[in-house]
């Protein structure tokens, strides 16, 4: 079985400044990672993926993570924060990608501060 | 592309009765659609997977009598609620994972915007 643990339900950071939200897993073999987000009364957008290749992933609205198989982590960044990436965010695993259903982390609520 | 839908948006229903919320894939076939329910400020939890033409997979502690789940086609799964009582109300997710063409990733699933359960 595989898990996920955000540190951090709620992360605050100031307009400009860096965006981390910190993702940990467990998973018995090499896993797929997601990262989405959610705004208020509306479903997920996926952010980025990781299955296989290169570590470093990008995504959409200047989003990246790096997969890190030594620390089981996948953490979320953006060089600078947008009043506009306020929105709860997921990490999410699977064994197979989109062949199975996802397991999630907590969510880290992501609050800008202008 | 790769647009999922979900109808209703919100649903308000007295306790005893049953809802049917439907899941739709707009422009792409999706054998299997996964059903979740996220609670107030928590996360998503998997209840089943559904595969089409044959009978769905609950995750354990989901009572399959309480939800049904049928995916009569390629593009449409539906999950009913069958008595529903207050604890029941919750935001019912769905996700449908492509399987073939267009410009999407095969290896992704793609969310619907959710449904709204109030059970009164």
């Amino acid at each position: 079985a595989q898990s996920v643990t955000q540190l951090g339900s709620h992360v605050s950071v100031s307009e400009g400044a860096l965006v981390l939200l910190r993702c940990n897993y467990s998973s018995s073999v090499p896993p797929y990672l997601f990262w989405y987000v959610q705004y208020p009364n509306q479903g997920l957008q996926l952010l980025l993926k990781y299955t296989t290749g290169a570590t470093l992933v990008k995504g959409i609205n200047g989003f990246e993570a790096e997969f890190k198989k030594s620390e089981t982590s996948f953490h979320l960044t953006k060089p600078s924060a947008h009043m506009s990436d306020a929105a709860e965010y997921f990490c999410a695993v699977s064994l197979r990608g989109g062949a199975d259903g996802l397991t999630f982390g907590k969510g880290t609520h992501l609050i800008i501060q202008p | 592309g790769a647009v999922v839908s979900q109808h209703p948006s919100r649903v308000i229903c007295k306790s005893g009765t049953s809802v049917k919320i439907e899941c739709r894939s707009l422009d792409f076939q999706a054998t299997t659609m996964f059903w979740y329910r996220q609670f107030p400020k928590k996360s998503l939890m998997l209840m089943a997977t559904s595969n089409e033409g044959s009978k769905a997979t609950y995750e354990q502690g989901v009572e399959k009598d309480k939800f049904l789940i049928n995916h009569a086609s390629l593009t449409l799964s539906t999950l009913t609620v069958t008595s529903a009582h207050p604890e029941d109300s919750s935001f019912y997710i769905c996700s449908a994972r492509v399987i073939s063409g267009s410009l999407v990733s095969v290896d992704e699933q793609f969310f619907g915007p959710g449904t709204r359960l109030t059970v009164l």
